[in-house]
């Protein structure tokens, strides 16, 4: 079966740092979605990348969609404290249709004032 | 534009018992997913419903089940509950054409 790695597995940051973290495969995908959750509720997508080789930003977060389609990267910059949360890749190789997403296991990020 | 909605948000049950989850999707999307969370396992995919058909399912043992509307509404249900499936289930809904799921907050299940 694919094996999706999500690292860190968390992360101790001072605000107004900048953030990144990875999540990498042994399959190759067609998307990946990226999705913050905060404690208590349910995951808000925060950005969709459709393309190998694909750049996407969204206000302080960017993220990429690796060329060999089996991983991608998510940045935060200038950290803040509703940051705080964890985070999770979810590929998603499909012809059509809403399949199933994969997770990650999650990176949780900690903000220390 | 009203969010994917669940009830209850949180429920408690004791083992043997059964239980049904409501999930209201995004005006308009037809597709809805459901998912269980778990310290442990992390976020599994359990089932996805469109236009009433299970179109795709996870490995989840036969005690879970669901079903659709015809109003894009979903239920499931945990027959015989055990210690085990106390967890955060979460529904997510699509648009029809789109790969994007939008998530409920979630239905917290505890099992005593």
């Amino acid at each position: 079966g694919q094996q999706l790695n999500q690292s860190p597995q968390s992360m101790f940051i001072q605000e107004g740092e900048d953030v990144s973290m990875n999540c990498t495969s042994s399959s190759i995908f067609n998307t990946w979605l990226w999705y913050k959750q905060d404690p208590g509720e349910g995951p808000v997508l925060l950005i969709a990348l459709y393309k190998a080789g694909e750049l996407t930003s969204n206000g302080r977060l960017t993220a990429q969609f690796g060329i060999t389609r089996k991983d991608s990267f998510l940045n935060i910059s200038a950290s803040i404290p509703s940051d705080v949360g964890i985070y999770f890749c979810a590929p998603l190789y499909s012809g059509g249709g809403a399949d199933g997403l994969t997770f990650g296991k999650g990176t949780h990020l900690i903000i220390q004032p | 534009k009203a969010g994917v909605t669940q009830t209850p948000r949180y429920l408690i049950k004791t083992r043997g018992q059964q239980v049904t989850l409501s999930c209201s999707p995004i005006s308009g999307h037809r597709s809805v997913s459901w998912y269980q969370q778990t310290p442990g396992q992390g976020l599994q995919f359990l089932f996805e419903y469109f236009s009433e058909t299970q179109r795709n399912k996870g490995n989840f043992p036969g005690r879970f089940s669901g079903r659709q509307f015809s109003n894009s509404r979903s239920e499931m249900n945990v027959s015989t509950l055990e210690l085990g499936d106390s967890a955060l289930y979460l529904c997510a809904s699509t648009k029809e054409g789109s790969y994007e799921q939008y998530f409920g907050p979630g239905t917290r299940l505890t099992v005593t």
